[in-house]
């Protein structure tokens, strides 16, 4: 089976701060990972993803995250916040093109 | 190109009532999948389709949901007597064959009152 542990249901960093969003996953196969960001009254949309090639993955919006099998976990950063990452984000793990199973997910503040 | 579309994007219904959700996948996307996103929880997954295989109807909470694909094209969600724990926002997603991206629509948010 396969879980997904967002630490943190808010995190407040100041704009220009380093963001750090963590996400541990279980899975007993290789798993998919991604990260998807949902802005108020929207839906999900994807930041990045990793498919079991390079462990450090680049998205968009100057977010990447880094595979890390031994310590089973996907953290996303950003070296420096900016007022329109306001959002909540979300881990999930799939197998293969398998359905997602997601953690609750991360409100991310930003103060000026 | 277009995205992923959902209708209503807003639905308020009674309890006991049924409700039927809309989603309009990205042309020539082979897979759908329906989940719910309840207040301050994560997304759950309810059901997936995959071409013309059987659907993976894992995810549905109740035999009051139940959902259909015609082809490779639209999908409707169907809620039957409406619960007021029903009362979430339902997304849907796409995804091309071959390919692990889920492309997500904005969502029908469905409240039972």
């Amino acid at each position: 089976a396969q879980s997904v542990t967002q630490l943190g249901s808010h995190v407040s960093v100041s704009e220009g701060a380093l963001v750090l969003l963590r996400c541990n996953y279980s899975s007993s196969v290789p798993p998919y990972l991604f990260w998807y960001v949902q802005y108020p009254n929207q839906g999900l949309q994807l930041l990045l993803k990793y498919t079991s090639a390079a462990t450090l993955v680049k998205g968009i919006n100057g977010f990447e995250a880094e595979f890390k099998k031994s310590e089973t976990s996907f953290h996303l950063t950003k070296p420096s916040a900016h007022m329109s990452d306001a959002a909540e984000y979300f881990c999930a793990v799939s197998h293969n093109t398998d359905k997602l199973i997601f953690g609750t997910g991360t409100r991310l503040q930003v103060f000026p | 190109g277009a995205g992923v579309s959902q209708s209503p994007s807003n639905k308020v219904t009674e309890k006991g009532k049924d409700v039927e959700l809309r989603c309009d996948p990205i042309s020539g996307h082979t897979a759908l999948y329906w989940y719910r996103q309840r207040l301050g929880q994560g997304l759950e997954f309810l059901i997936y389709f995959q071409g013309n295989s059987a659907p993976d109807k894992s995810g549905l909470p109740s035999d009051r949901f139940s959902a259909e694909r015609t082809g490779e094209s639209v999908s409707t969600l169907t809620i039957q007597r409406t619960q007021q724990e029903d009362s979430a926002v339902y997304l849907c997603a796409s995804r091309d064959r071959g390919r692990e991206t889920q492309y997500f629509g904005p969502g029908t948010r469905l409240l039972v009152l």
